[in-house]
């Protein structure tokens, strides 16, 4: 089974809304990174938070870490209906990745 | 600059047959990570290089599945006999060193085995 599981499976807002995504893991972690998935293309690299940080931004997505809780969240705020993806968080432990099997987001005009 | 790149970029075999799939790497990358996606799941680790050797190669299946990267850059991942079950869209990535660094991901080889 993956390491990563993201939840929900399904997640369906309107535009301007926020989205928040959340992934829990089971094994110590160097890193934990969030990928984005078109429909039928290639995952796009969105954020790295390292093991030692608990709380990342760039642009409309903000990150946070618990390993404590060994659990991350993704929060895209004022989604736009280009934010229509799969969303995925990778695990990284000894430069091996483990990927969940993603959060659909569809984001509504 | 170029991204990764994946050939080819559809291939359709039959059971039994014998596959190679071609990942080109950004250049400089010194670590190459192969995955495999089936429809509606995440990328399943295959196997990661850093540098000329496997570093990890324990989410290969079996041994129908081999890959190299002999230079350093390229690499072929390798399926014999191909079965059904191998149907999937295989993923190349690559980062500048293995571990804390963001993967650059190329467009997949979906592959489908009749």
């Amino acid at each position: 089974s993956q390491q990563g599981e993201e939840d929900p499976q399904a997640l369906s807002i309107q535009e301007g809304e926020n989205a928040t995504m959340n992934c829990s893991y089971k094994t110590s972690i160097n890193n934990l990174q969030w990928y984005r998935q078109n429909s039928g293309r290639g995952l796009v690299h969105l954020i790295l938070i390292r093991s030692n940080e608990r709380e990342k931004h760039s642009g409309r997505l903000r990150v946070t870490l618990d390993t404590s809780k060994k659990s991350s969240s993704l929060l895209i705020t004022a989604s736009r209906a280009a934010d229509t993806a799969s969303y995925f968080c990778a695990t990284v432990n000894a430069g091996k990745s483990t990927f969940g099997d993603g959060t659909t987001l569809t984001v509504k005009p | 600059g170029a991204g990764v790149s994946q050939t080819p970029s559809n291939k359709v075999t039959e059971k039994g047959k014998y596959v190679e799939l071609r990942c080109d790497p950004i250049s400089g990358h010194t670590a190459l990570y192969w995955y495999r996606q089936s429809l509606g799941q995440g990328p399943e680790f295959l196997i990661y290089f850093q540098g000329t050797g496997a570093a990890d190669d324990s989410g290969l299946p079996n041994d129908r599945f081999f890959a190299v990267r002999p230079e350093g850059s390229v690499s072929t991942l390798k399926i014999q006999r191909t079965e059904r079950g191998d149907s999937a869209v295989y993923l190349c990535a690559s980062s500048l060193q293995q571990g804390g660094y963001e993967q650059y991901f190329g467009p997949g080889t979906r592959l489908t085995v009749t």
